[in-house]
Parts: structure tokens; sequence; C-alpha cells
């Protein structure tokens, strides 16, 4: 079935870096918008980045641009980010999901998530 | 950026009840909303996109409405696995999503 897994989550110091990873199966990535959604503890849902199938274009939320730097590789399935100069309220679960059909910007499936805690 | 609101911010039902969630955008979205379905440390679940559109595998119980800013999502007879929050997300323009609302027992 479709499943997206997360990894590299962890614990780091505020100013530092960290790249997640988020691996497909059960369907062609290379085929979707692929997106990163966080939350932090007992918080609600916010969007952080989005990118097209090819990888051509990348769009951020204002509070991660010129830190955060979405990317993928459809040969390995698998869509990364990047996340530098990390700041306390960067810490939050971060999910992978797959955009709807052609794009539409509705998420499904979920990964279940990678957590980051940005703390000294 | 458009605002999401939701309301109630807890709505207590008992099991076989219905339940009616509403959701509100700070300016016109068409019928470009979802909703989903969390659990405690589950991720989201995709319940309705285009407003009232069923994601695959989701039951009838759960039925969307509404257009432009007022939304509603209704779940009929509750069952013990539908106790969880819910979300609202426009994507008329960059994706938003509201605080959501807990239901309860």
């Amino acid at each position: 079935q479709v499943q997206l897994v997360e990894s590299g989550g962890g614990l780091v110091k505020p100013g530092g870096s960290l790249r997640l990873s988020c691996v497909g199966s059960g369907f062609t990535l290379g085929d979707y918008f692929m997106s990163w959604i966080r939350q932090a503890p007992g918080k609600g849902l916010e969007w952080v980045s989005y990118i097209t199938s090819s990888g051509s274009s990348a769009f951020y939320t204002d509070s991660v641009k010129g830190r955060f730097t979405i990317s993928r590789d459809n040969a390995k399935n698998s869509l990364y980010l990047q996340m530098n100069s990390l700041r306390a309220e960067d810490g939050a679960v971060y999910f992978c999901a797959r955009l709807g059909p052609g794009g539409t910007r509705w998420f499904h499936p979920w990964g279940q998530g990678t957590l980051v805690t940005v703390s000294s | 950026e458009i605002v999401m609101t939701q309301s109630p911010a807890t709505l207590s039902v008992s099991p076989g009840g219905r339940a009616t969630l509403s959701c509100r955008a700070s300016q016109s979205i068409s019928s470009n909303l979802a909703w989903y379905q969390q659990k405690p440390d589950q991720a989201p679940r995709l319940l309705i996109y285009d407003a009232s559109t069923r994601a695959t595998g989701i039951p009838a119980r759960f039925s969307g409405s509404g257009s432009g800013t007022e939304f509603t999502l209704t779940i009929g007879s509750l069952q013990s696995e539908d106790f969880a929050v819910y979300y609202c997300q426009q994507y008329n323009n960059w994706p938003t999503f509201g605080p959501g609302t807990k239901v309860e027992i």
C-alpha cells in the first residue's frame, strides 16, 4: 500500500542544522508534488514547504524561507528537508505528505512523522 | 494569509450521536477545503477534499458541505474510533490549517 516513512529527526542546538528524509513506497513518488508539514508539541498543523514533481520549483512558508531547503531524488523515491539556522520555534514533529492529483494542495497520505527538538 | 477558524474548540458527543463541526475562512476559498482526522500520536488522515468529496475508504457517516467562507463537517452516528481532533485546511492559496476541534465523549 501507499506509505511514507520519515527519518532524520533528533535533538539539535539553536543555530544548528538537520536533514530530514522521507521515503515513499507503493507508488511512484516522482509522479506527485510532495510536501513537509509540521506540528509543534500539543499544537496545530503548519504547512512548511512543497516541491513540484520534477523538483523544478519549491515553495516555503515565510518563517522558513532562506533557512530550509526542500529537495527530492525521484530515482530513490525520496524527499528531503535541509534545515539550517534552526530556532527553538522550529521544534516539532515533521510530517511528509503527498499532494493531491495535479498538485492540488491537500495532503494524502501522511507519514508517521519525525520529531525535531531544538534546544541548548 | 488566509486564516482558518474552527468551532467549537471541544465538542462532547455520546457514542451514536451526531457531531457538527464548523470551519470558517477569513476570505472566500471557493470549495478548496479539506478535513483531516488526527488521533493521539498518529499522523492526520484525509477525510474530505473539495469541501464535500470523501477520500477513498472514508465511511459515509462523514460528510462535508459549504463553500465560500463557511464549511461544515458532519459525523453521523459517532463510533468509538471517531473520537479525535479534526482540522480543516484551505488550499485556495498557500495552505493553512484551522486550530482544530476535539471531539470527545
